[in-house]
């Protein structure tokens, strides 16, 4: 079973625009969740995370919203730039005891136009 | 090296036979992580290390796979009489510690991967 899903396997926006990539999960007990970053040909790079008792976290152009009722989160990035072309992972952690234990969905392919 | 270093990069077997993967992680980094990322998928829990220990491995698939840490540093992921499905790219990362946060969060520093073709 996919307990961390990402719907939309692809995105497209405009240059300076906003993109939303949303991510849906089934696991009450995960607490803490990331957003991953990967080029071609390269491992993926952390982006920004949530802890699970906060339902938002920004830092420069990205912010990541957290909504517990619904399992849902979605990172925002405002303006969008042609190098935030990109496959983006939301990932998921269950306790402190399994941090690096990262469950991941099946990723989005963001392409931003100039 | 700054980063996660994995070798090779590329790799193409024959359905049967033996392969290693190397990782060399992080100076001072103390938990190690491997990955598979299927076509399509995202990255897949394989085995985590706590120094020389396998403190879970739960995520790797049956008995052909097998992961070694023997001096706390560079690990080898061993995978035996490999089949078509093995075909993946094995990504692995490290971090200062299980748990470990930083001023963003329970980061893990990924390498570049090694692709692994079995035919």
């Amino acid at each position: 079973d996919q307990q961390v899903k990402q719907n939309s396997p692809s995105l497209s926006v405009q240059e300076g625009r906003i993109s939303i990539l949303n991510c849906d999960y089934t696991n009450s007990m995960f607490d803490y969740f990331l957003w991953y970053k990967k080029y071609p040909a390269e491992g993926p790079t952390f982006l920004i995370s949530i802890s699970s008792i906060k339902d938002k976290n920004e830092d420069g152009r990205f912010t990541v919203f957290l909504n517990k009722s619904a399992k849902h989160l979605s990172l925002h990035i405002v303006p969008s730039q042609p190098g935030d072309s990109a496959v983006y992972f939301c990932a998921a952690s269950a306790g402190t005891s399994n941090t690096g234990k990262l469950i991941f969905g099946q990723g989005t392919t963001l392409q931003v136009k100039p | 090296g700054a980063g996660v270093s994995q070798t090779p990069s590329n790799k193409v077997t024959e359905k049967g036979k033996y392969v290693e993967l190397r990782c060399d992680p992080i100076s001072g980094h103390t938990a190690l992580y491997w990955y598979r990322q299927s076509l399509g998928q995202g990255p897949e829990f394989l085995i985590y290390f706590q120094g020389t220990g396998a403190a879970d491995d739960s995520g790797l698939p049956n008995d052909r796979f097998f992961a070694v840490r023997p001096e706390g540093s560079v690990s080898t992921l061993k995978i035996q009489r490999t089949e078509r499905g093995d075909s993946a790219v094995y990504l692995c990362a490290s971090s200062p510690s299980h748990g470990h946060y930083t001023g963003k969060g329970r980061e893990l520093f990924f390498g570049e991967g090694s692709r692994l073709t079995v035919l």
